[in-house]
C-alpha cells in the first residue's frame, strides 16, 4: 500500500535561512508520481511540483528546489533564503500509475519568522 | 474562469441535518475527488469518480453519498450530520498522472 511520511510536524526558521522539508514515501509500483502542495493561511491548496518515478533529476524553481532520491524513497523540498510569505503548510503526495488514488502526507507547518 | 469551483464556501448547520456541497470543473478532466481536511490539517481522500463511475470509496460512513451527474460535476450529500463531520471539504480533479487541481474548499461547521 502506498504511504507518505512527513516526519516534521512543524518547523520555525528566521527569514533568509534555508529550510528543507522531508518527505519519505512507500510504494510497490515502479511507476508513480510525487507532488508537493502548499497551503497558505488563506486555505487554498497550491500545486508546486510533480515528478514521475523515472525522472530523478533534481529541480530548481527560483528559491525552491527538490531532491528526488529513489534509493532512499525520498522527495525533499528546500526553500532557499526563506521569506515570510513562505509560511504555510506543505504537503507531499504520491500517486501510483496503477490507480488514480493520490494520497497525502500529514503536512509540515512552516513558520518563517521576520 | 475558475477551474474547480465548489459551493458553498461556508456551511453552518445543526446536527441531524442533511446538506450538500457542489463541485464543478471546467478543465475537461476525467477524474474527480472529494478530500476531507480535519482540524489537524490531515488531508484524507474520501471518494473518486472517473467519468461518472465510482472508483475509490475510502471507508467513509454511508451517510456520505457522492453523486456525479456528468464528468464535470461531483456533488457530495451528507445525511444526519454529526459534530465529527466538521471539517474543510475539498473537491479536486485530474487526468491520469497529472497534478490535482483543487477547489477552494467548503468549511463545514456542525453545531
Amino acid at each position: 500500500a502506498q504511504k507518505v511520511t512527513q516526519a516534521q510536524t512543524e518547523i520555525s526558521v528566521v527569514e533568509k535561512e534555508d529550510v528543507t522539508l522531508d518527505c519519505v514515501y512507500e510504494t510497490r509500483d515502479t511507476t508513480y508520481y510525487l507532488f508537493w502542495y502548499k497551503q497558505p493561511p488563506s486555505g487554498e491548496l497550491v500545486f508546486l511540483i510533480r515528478r514521475n518515478s523515472f525522472d530523478e533529476q533534481n529541480e530548481i524553481s527560483g528559491r525552491y528546489s527538490w531532491n528526488f532520491q529513489k534509493s532512499t524513497s525520498s522527495f525533499n523540498f528546500t526553500i532557499t533564503a526563506s521569506q515570510v510569505v513562505d509560511s504555510a503548510v506543505y504537503f507531499c503526495a504520491l500517486s501510483e500509475a496503477a490507480d488514480d488514488k493520490i494520497i497525502f502526507g500529514k503536512g509540515t507547518r512552516l513558520h518563517i519568522l521576520p | 474562469d475558475t477551474a474547480v469551483s465548489q459551493t458553498p464556501k461556508y456551511l453552518v448547520t445543526q446536527m441531524g441535518n442533511d446538506k450538500s456541497i457542489k463541485c464543478e470543473q471546467n478543465l475537461g478532466h476525467d477524474t474527480m475527488y472529494w478530500y476531507k481536511q480535519d482540524s489537524k490539517k490531515f488531508l484524507k481522500i474520501m471518494f473518486s469518480y472517473n467519468n461518472k463511475e465510482l472508483i475509490i470509496n475510502e471507508t467513509v460512513p454511508n451517510r456520505f453519498s457522492p453523486k456525479s451527474p456528468d464528468k464535470a460535476h461531483l456533488n457530495l450529500h451528507i445525511n444526519s450530520l454529526e459534530l465529527g463531520d466538521s471539517a474543510v471539504y475539498f473537491c479536486a480533479s485530474t487526468s491520469s498522472g497529472a497534478p490535482l487541481h483543487f477547489g477552494n474548499g467548503t468549511r463545514l461547521t456542525v453545531t
